[in-house]
This record gives C-alpha cells, structure tokens and sequence, in this order.
C-alpha cells in the first residue's frame, strides 16, 4: 500500500465551479500535510498545509484534514483556466523525516 | 523564485556517461532533499541531508547514485553509468517547515 494515495484524475469543472480534491493517508503518524500545484514541466509549488483536524482556509483555497479518517482535501472555489495543473498531496510523519507525495491529480478549469 | 537553485537544468548524455547535479538550498535551511520525478507520477524521494549528515537514502536507490553536502551547504546528485531508466527531472528540495523545490534539472538518456 502507498504512503498516500491520490486520484489520478482528469478532473474537469467549469470556470467559476468548486473543485474537490482528495487524498488518504496510511501512516496514523502522519503529522503535517501539504498541498503543492505543478505546472506541466515545472517544479512543485506549496498551496497550502496543515497541521490539525477541521478546515484551514487561505483566499480561495480550503485545506480540510480528518486525522481519524486520514483522509486531507483541497478545495478550490471559483476555479480560474489558470488552476489547471496537477496537485500534490505530500504528507510528513515528524519534523526531520521524509515527505511521502502522492502522483498527483491532474485538474482542468473549462472556460 | 522560491531562493532554491539547480543547475544545470538540462542535461542530456549518452548511456553509460556520469552526471552530476547540483542544488544551492535557501542558507538558512539546515535538511535538504533530493527527489526523482517522472511523467504521470508524484516526486520520488531519493535521499535527504541534515547539514552535511545524509541521514536517509532510498532503499530503491541504485548503488550509482550518490550524494554529497559538504559543508552542509550546496549538495551534488551523482549518477554514475547512467541508464535510459534513469531519464527523470531531479527536483531538490530546501526544508524550512515545508519543502521549497529548485526549479529541477531533467535529464535526458540516449
């Protein structure tokens, strides 16, 4: 079983459309979570993280984190063509050890 | 520009050649990361440093494959007799709480 596993997509939504995001984790020692956008031949960027269980919202990005179900999502209101991008989810088990990343889920925004 | 540097950002060689790779992590970043990405796929970890101390390497890593951090500044990713199989982007990354990626070094074997 992978460390963290995404869906693989295509997803597609309309501009303007709320776009789910998800993401399950193996390791229940998972401590820090992170989102990272990458662009077609262009290295990861952070989005967001988070630590605890609930939501974190930063503009028109939402993080929500289930550590009982670990399970992490991303949530991207009023998507934009230029969100089209693979997401990464990417987990860490303690300050100091590796970064697990999932493939990636490959997004489109319709015009 | 996340202040992570990796040069040369392109590479291709003939199999069999060695290569090396190297990042310049943000300064005051004390772990640095190496990872292996191929297309479809998410980054691959290949090994990370705390200063100048590799603390973990890949279990998946060849024997080919080596890395240093002297000083524990700049890191380099060797690649020895390199392999059609090892055609990949090779991203660094700089630690400070999350990961701060270099813009990635794709090589290419012939």
């Amino acid at each position: 079983q992978k460390e963290v596993e995404q869906n693989s997509g295509p997803l597609s939504v309309p501009e303007g459309a709320i776009a789910s995001l998800n993401c399950t984790y193996s390791d229940r020692g998972s401590q820090s979570f992170f989102w990272y956008r990458q662009y077609s031949g262009k290295s990861p960027e952070l989005i967001m993280f988070i630590y605890s269980n609930g939501d974190k919202e930063d503009g028109r990005f939402t993080a929500q984190l289930n550590k009982a179900s670990q399970y992490v999502s991303l949530l991207i209101r009023d998507s934009q063509p230029s969100d089209s991008a693979t997401y990464l989810c990417a987990v860490n088990l303690d300050t100091g050890n590796q970064f697990y990343f999932g493939t990636g889920t490959s997004l489109t925004v319709i015009p | 520009d996340t202040g992570v540097s990796q040069n040369p950002r392109h590479k291709i060689t003939k199999r069999g050649q060695n290569v090396t790779f190297r990042c310049d992590p943000i300064s005051e970043h004390n772990r640095l990361y190496w990872y292996r990405q191929t297309l479809g796929q998410g980054p691959e970890f290949l090994t990370y440093f705390q200063n100048e101390a590799q603390l973990e390497k890949s279990r998946l890593l060849s024997d080919r494959f080596s890395a240093e951090r002297p000083k524990g500044s700049f890191s380099t990713l060797e690649i020895q007799r390199t392999e059609q199989g090892d055609s990949a982007m090779y991203l660094c990354a700089s630690d400070g709480g999350e990961l701060f990626f270099g813009e990635g070094s794709r090589l290419t074997v012939l």
